[in-house]
């Protein structure tokens, strides 16, 4: 166990609804980041934030954004959904900034159908 | 273009058998490159990370290694447990962060 927690497990929904992905980091990081993995293109970063700031982007989206509270939770929203975006979201988190080790959590899996 | 590329796809190794994972990479700027472990239906496990070429580092059975265009992932003597998915990832200038495909390991008993 990571000590990084998502939720949900699972999501089934249609195209062209939103989803809102939640991801609690470890006790005492500040950092989270979002990955896609799918079959087809492998993982992918998607975003960074640092302590409540988007600190650096990847792949991601426009239809997709996220953000991180201030008890650092963060969340990733996934709108106007394709059969495309179904996939594995992993967040993850680390102490700082600076991309040391990062802790994965589980895993939403989210399909779209 | 930045790119990460693992060699082989996958590799089937007998309970014992020592062999190397390949990474190669293209990226402006290296600022480290990652080595993660991932077993079916789970998020990646950190194993290391390597920030200049001539880095080593262990654990346990594997020896990661860099040069200036590739890292290796050595299995010494594995067993049926190392049995994963082996991913590297490479960080360079501007945050970008490049993940490879992965090397499927299967070590049968």
């Amino acid at each position: 166990d990571s000590g990084v927690t998502q939720t949900p497990k699972h999501l089934i929904t249609a195209t062209g609804q939103r989803v809102t992905l939640r991801c609690s980091p470890r006790s005492g990081d500040l950092s989270v980041y979002w990955y896609q993995q799918s079959l087809d293109q492998g993982l992918q970063f998607l975003i960074q934030y640092y302590n409540g700031e988007e600190r650096a982007k990847g792949n991601i989206l426009e239809r997709f954004s996220a953000q991180q509270f201030p008890d650092l939770h963060s969340e990733l929203n996934l709108s106007s959904l394709e059969l495309g975006d179904s996939a594995l979201y992993f967040c993850a988190s680390s102490v700082g900034s600076g991309w040391e080790t990062q802790y994965f959590g589980p895993g939403t899996r989210l399909l779209v159908l | 273009e930045d790119q990460v590329t693992q060699s082989p796809e996958a590799l089937r190794l007998q309970e014992g058998e020592s062999s190397s994972l390949n990474c190669s990479y293209t990226v402006s700027g290296l600022r480290g490159l990652f080595w993660y472990r991932q077993d079916p239906g789970k998020g990646p496990e950190f194993l290391f990370t390597l920030y200049s070429a001539g880095e080593e580092k262990e654990k346990e059975r594997l020896k990661a290694t860099l040069t200036k265009k590739e890292s290796f992932l050595h299995i010494t003597a594995p067993k049926p447990e190392d049995s994963a998915t082996y991913l590297c990832a490479v960080l360079g200038n501007f945050n970008k962060f490049y993940f490879g495909s992965g090397t499927k390991l299967n070590v049968k008993p």
